[in-house]
């Protein structure tokens, strides 16, 4: 089975905060994906790493970065947290084109 | 363009079959996706269907799919408790040379005793 695990299910921060989200998969895949999901908004892709150290920015990069230096981790990054980025964070990872999904990280910017 | 659309809610009757549909837009995808995602939890492929087929069944669960009308339906049958989630949708499409899944709003399936 596929595992994608998150560090972290709950979170909270405060505005201006730089904030981690790990993500870790352990089936080798190639494609990594974060996204972001908010009510009625469905889920919209952020960033996604096709290889270690590569990077493509998804529909809504903005206030986000990534890292991605070893092929099984995929870090999103908040350089300085804003109440605009609460929300559930969702990491998936994929060899084709079927996108195996974690847990999720419901984070709180205060 | 890429646009996938479900209608947002759907409630029924405990045994009862549900049927929750979805319409997409890129007819050149290969494959189309139904997720389901419970209360706090991430998202669970549920079952997939390759562009080539009309339908798949799996248990309680049968996917249709009517390519000319760009159309895709998630049947459950005997519908329980259990299955109360939101269920997505979703459809492969390429995007620079890599797949991108764009997802539906999703459905909040509701089921009452």
């Amino acid at each position: 089975d596929v595992k994608v695990t998150q560090s972290s299910r709950y979170l909270v921060k405060r505005t201006g905060e730089k904030v981690f989200l790990e993500c870790v998969q352990d089936m080798d895949h190639e494609n990594m994906f974060w996204y972001r999901q908010d009510p009625g908004l469905g889920l919209r892709l952020i960033y996604f790493s096709y290889d270690v150290k590569m990077k493509e920015k998804g529909d809504i990069p903005e206030g986000y970065s990534v890292s991605r230096e070893k092929k099984e981790r995929f870090s999103l990054i908040l350089e300085s947290a804003s109440t605009n980025q609460t929300s559930m964070y969702l990491c998936a990872s994929s060899f084709s084109g079927t996108q195996y999904f974690g847990p999720g990280t419901r984070l709180t910017v205060l | 363009g890429e646009d996938v659309e479900q209608s947002l809610f759907l409630s029924v009757r405990e045994g009862d079959s549900s049927v929750i549909n979805c319409t997409y837009t890129d007819s050149s995808s290969t494959y189309l996706y139904w997720y389901k995602q419970e209360p706090g939890a991430g998202l669970q492929l549920l079952t997939y269907i390759f562009s080539n087929m009309d339908m798949k069944q799996d248990q309680r669960l049968t996917v249709l799919l009517n390519k000319k009308d760009k159309h895709l339906s998630l049947r459950i049958a005997d519908t329980q408790t259990g299955d109360s989630a939101i269920y997505f949708c979703a459809e492969i499409h390429p995007s620079g040379g890599y797949n991108k899944l764009i997802f539906g709003a999703g459905t909040r399936l509701a089921v009452h005793p």
